[in-house]
């Protein structure tokens, strides 16, 4: 069974512009989340989905969304970016409640 | 906030055993211990999980300690593929993609 696809998987863009990532989740899971990585602030949970609506939701600024397709497919979008949202963004998917399981991640850098 | 509390770093002997310990002495009776780790700028990988009795599958052990508040991962035969940063996480079961990631411990296996 493949695994939890994400595009691309590096990325750069400068300061001011947004952007748009994508997560395939594992096949026949329907729950999507997003996290943040980063060296000072570590794995934080942003937000997850579930059957195309927003089931949980982590502590970050409104320029951070995202959303569900029916296909279960998500993408996460971050606006206005700033220099402190260069991270490593990972997309996991659930069967459900289950466990997530990740993906390799997009590598954002902001200049 | 993270609920369990890791040793920043280890260092294990290829070959040996690594017990990796963590505690959580406020977990609640109905909170499972999970284990993830994450090899290099890759996504976090699950490992095993437990309630209250002791644990094994292809990749580990967990024990969990009597009282539950602390437990121990063990790698049986630590490999220099097992240089990760390990998780410790505590949380209700069926909670979907949310999970809270605290620092994790580095594991470093040596020749």
């Amino acid at each position: 069974k493949a695994g939890v696809t994400q595009t691309p998987r590096y990325l750069i863009k400068t300061r001011g512009q947004q952007v748009t990532l994508s997560c395939s989740p594992i096949s026949g899971h329907r729950s999507v989340s997003w996290y943040q990585q980063t060296p000072g602030q570590g794995l934080q949970f942003l937000f997850e989905y579930f059957s195309e609506t927003q089931r949980n939701k982590g502590n970050f600024p409104g320029r951070f969304s995202g959303r569900q397709f029916s296909n279960s497919r998500s993408e996460m979008n971050v606006s206005t970016l700033e220099l402190g949202d260069s991270a490593l963004y990972l997309c996991a998917s659930s069967l459900g409640q289950g466990l997530p399981r990740f993906g390799s991640g997009t590598r954002l850098t902001v200049v | 906030d993270a609920k369990t509390t890791q040793p920043p770093s280890m260092d294990c002997a290829e070959g040996r055993a690594a017990n990796l310990p963590c505690n959580h002495s406020t977990i609640s009776g109905n909170e499972y211990v999970y284990w993830y780790r994450q090899i290099h700028s890759q996504g976090p990988q699950y490992i095993i999980h437990g309630l209250k009795n002791n644990e094994t599958n292809e990749m580990a052990s967990l024990i969990i300690t009597e009282d539950r508040k602390s437990s121990t991962l063990i790698l049986p035969h630590a490999t220099l593929r097992d240089t990760a940063v390990y998780y410790c996480i505590v949380r209700v079961g069926g909670q979907g993609g949310k999970l809270i990631f605290g620092q994790g411990t580095e594991l470093s296996v040596k020749p």
